[in-house]
C-alpha cells in the first residue's frame, strides 16, 4: 500500500513565524497535493505538483508556497503564519497507470497559529 | 470551474436505518467521481469510485453509489447502517482541465449512527 507520511501531527506556532509542513510518499508517485480541511468547507486545494520542481496553484494558494526538490517529498511553506491559517493540512499523492486518479492521503497536520 | 455540492451537512441515523447522501456536481465534460470517508482519528480513504461503465458502483463495507449523468449526481447509499459507519463522507469530482486532472471535493457530510 502507498504510504503518505506527514512529519508533524500537531503544531502550534505564533503569528508571523515561518512554518514548514513536510510530506513524504513511498510509492514513486508523480503527483502530490496539499489540501486544507476546515469544518463546513471540506477540502480545498492549496498547491499541487505533477513532477519534481514543478508546482501549480490550487484554489487557495495565497499565503502559501511549496517546494518539490525530490520526487518523494512535497513541502508546504507558510512564509508568515496568520491566525486564519489555523487548520488541518492534508497531503496526498497520486500515481499514473493502474489505480491512477485515486488520491492517497496522509494522516494530516493540525496547525494552530496563535 | 467545477464545483461539488453535498446537501446534507450532518445526518443522524439509528442502526439498521437506510442511508442516502446526496452529491451533485457542476461540470459539463467527462468526470471521474469518488466518495472518500474519514473515520474518527483516521486518514481519509477511498470508499468507492466511478470512472466509466456501469453507473452503479459498489465500494467497501456495503456502500454503493449511482451515477446519474442527466442529474449530475452521484449519491451514496447503504441499505442498513452500522454504528461503525459513523464518519465524515466526502464526495469528489475529477476533471481534466488545463493539462491536468483536478480533484474538487464537496464540503462533507458528518454521519452519526446511534446504536
Amino acid at each position: 500500500d502507498v504510504k503518505v507520511t506527514q512529519s508533524s501531527r500537531y503544531l502550534v506556532k505564533r503569528t508571523g513565524e515561518k512554518v514548514f509542513l513536510e510530506c513524504v510518499q513511498d510509492m514513486d508517485h508523480e503527483n502530490m497535493f496539499w489540501y486544507r480541511q476546515d469544518p463546513g468547507l471540506g477540502l480545498r486545494l492549496i498547491y499541487f505538483s505533477y513532477d519534481v520542481k514543478m508546482k501549480e496553484k490550487g484554489d487557495i494558494p495565497e499565503g502559501y508556497s511549496v517546494s518539490r526538490e525530490k520526487k518523494e517529498r512535497f513541502s508546504l511553506i507558510l512564509e508568515s503564519a496568520s491566525t486564519n491559517q489555523t487548520s488541518m493540512y492534508l497531503c496526498a499523492s497520486r500515481g499514473q497507470g493502474s489505480g491512477a486518479n485515486v488520491l492517497t492521503f496522509g494522516a494530516g497536520s493540525r496547525l494552530t497559529v496563535l | 470551474a467545477q464545483s461539488v455540492s453535498q446537501h446534507n451537512h450532518h445526518v443522524i441515523l439509528s442502526e439498521a436505518a437506510s442511508l442516502e447522501l446526496g452529491c451533485n456536481y457542476s461540470y459539463g465534460g467527462t468526470v471521474n467521481l469518488f466518495w472518500y470517508v474519514q473515520y474518527p482519528g483516521q486518514h481519509l480513504q477511498l470508499l468507492l469510485k466511478y470512472f466509466s461503465g456501469d453507473p452503479l458502483v459498489k465500494g467497501i463495507k456495503g456502500f454503493e453509489a449511482e451515477f446519474i449523468k442527466s442529474k449530475f449526481s452521484f449519491n451514496l447509499r447503504k441499505p442498513s447502517v452500522q454504528w461503525s459507519d459513523t464518519a465524515e463522507y466526502f464526495c469528489a469530482v475529477s476533471t481534466y482541465s488545463g493539462g491536468y486532472q483536478k480533484v474538487t471535493f464537496g464540503t462533507g457530510t458528518k454521519l452519526q449512527v446511534i446504536p
